[in-house]
């Protein structure tokens, strides 16, 4: 099974800066991640596909970069709305399975 | 206007059963896969189990194979997720998604399973 590890567990900034999120996978995995925030008390919604494929109706503060092993989730001048909790997904086994996340909380 | 909508959630008692639905409508149901994701109280999202557009592949976590069974009725639009010899730790939100592109793509709002005596 592919495990994915996010990291940090809990990332604390104050609004208009830029983050960096990450997630590793236990083998390679192409460029199959996703990322997802999830807002408290919602359910989640996706962000970027395959890496860094945008997503219609997400802000284009959010960007998603790497392949292999080592992704990275970027926000560019983080917003009060987008504090709350990310999730990596993978899509290169037939399981879909998830990181653990990072919740982003404000400073 | 996409929506998946759970309902069949509760208290149940450990070792009982309890079958989750899930209504779509919005899109062409049966061109999706669906899947089943759950979120225990304060902790991650978890994957459940999948099934394929014509319900011919079906996929579970470890923990919940011999116990679970996802299903879904075309015809009906509805997904299913029969649970049985439920456990304490199978306590959670779970929500139904549809997979596209090897992502869940569409999420219900969640239905609370409580496994408690």
């Amino acid at each position: 099974n592919i495990v994915l590890t996010q990291s940090p567990a809990t990332l604390s900034v104050t609004p208009g800066e830029s983050v960096s999120l990450s997630c590793r996978a236990s083998q390679s995995i192409s460029t199959s991640i996703h990322w997802y925030q999830q807002k408290s008390n919602e359910s989640p919604r996706l962000l970027i596909k395959y890496a860094s494929q945008s997503i219609s109706g997400i802000p284009s503060r959010f960007s998603g970069s790497g392949s292999g092993t080592d992704f990275t989730l970027s926000i560019n001048r983080v917003e009060s709305e987008d504090f709350s909790i990310y999730y990596c997904q993978q899509s290169y086994s037939s399981l879909f399975t998830f990181g653990s996340g990072t919740k982003l909380e404000i400073k | 206007e996409v929506q998946l909508v759970e309902s069949g959630g509760g208290l149940v008692q450990p070792g009982r059963s309890l079958k989750l639905s899930c209504a779509a409508s919005g899109f062409t149901f049966s061109n999706y896969g669906m899947a089943w994701v759950c979120q225990a109280p304060t902790k991650g999202l978890e994957w459940v189990a999948s099934i394929s557009t014509g319900g011919g592949n079906t996929y579970y976590r470890d923990s919940v194979k011999g116990r679970f069974t996802i299903s879904r009725d075309n015809a009906k639009n509805t997904l299913y997720l029969q649970m049985d010899s439920l456990r304490s730790e199978d306590t959670a939100t779970y929500y139904c998604a549809s997979l596209y592109d090897g992502t869940y793509y569409y999420w219900g709002q969640g239905v609370m399973v409580t496994v408690s005596s």
